[in-house]
């Protein structure tokens, strides 16, 4: 499979503190995005990044990909209990417009 | 979450029944998808529509059977579904099918329940 797959699959942290996730993947990608879910909402997405990129910001949030490990990485730094949430990374096909999602990792920030 | 609209947001319905979710995009997006969310698994792709035309379908009972009138709405008509169907539906809709990079918008999902 294709998919994303997310570690760890639970986190909970202080608010203020820093936040990582990582999602590895198998195959080869043009993009690789990040989407927030909160508890039995839609997908937000957040950012995302190309496969000839190494590291993109965006506010709060600093994603990094290497192509060569087959992996990514979303860190939310200063984190607030409102980014108390899932996220899931979703990587495509080389052809067509199919996203693959893993089962996300479940962040809880406590106040 | 106002660009992409579910209705209904909650439906229970017995495994005899036939329903139909709704979903439509108001940003006017040219490929619209259906997703299954289910605990504990990965988001399912169940079908991609692009410009009207269905693009995808990942290998999904025929026991769902998707519909695209216009590139604004998208249905998913439900029959004689089973237990194990229940989970949360997601659509989402994306500026442009296939090439180039863009992200995907989704609506806040329709919680079915099958009894």
């Amino acid at each position: 499979s294709q998919q994303g797959e997310e570690d760890p699959q639970a986190l909970s942290i202080q608010e203020g503190e820093n936040a990582t996730m990582n999602c590895s993947y198998k195959t080869s990608i043009n993009n690789l995005q990040w989407y927030r879910q909160n508890s039995g909402r839609g997908l937000v997405h957040l950012i995302l990044i190309r496969s000839n990129e190494r590291e993109k910001h965006s506010g709060r949030l600093r994603v990094t990909l290497d192509t060569s490990k087959k992996s990514s990485s979303l860190l939310i730094t200063a984190s607030r209990a409102a980014d108390t949430a899932s996220y899931f990374c979703a990587t495509d096909r080389n052809t067509g417009n199919q996203f693959y999602f893993g089962t996300g990792t479940s962040l809880t920030v406590i106040p | 979450e106002t660009g992409v609209t579910q209705t209904p947001r909650h439906l229970v319905m017995g495994m005899t029944n036939k329903k139909s979710l709704k979903c439509e995009q108001h940003l006017g997006h040219n490929a619209m998808y259906w997703y299954k969310q289910s605990a504990k698994k990965p988001l399912e792709l169940m079908f991609v529509y692009n410009f009207k035309e269905q693009t995808e379908n990942n290998s999904v009972p025929s026991r769902f059977s998707p519909e695209c009138p216009n590139s604004s709405h998208l249905f998913l008509h439900l029959h004689t579904l089973q237990p194990e169907d229940s989970a949360l539906y997601l659509c989402a809709s994306s500026p442009r099918p296939g090439q180039g990079a863009y992200e995907q918008y989704f609506g806040p999902g329709t919680r079915l329940t099958v009894t």
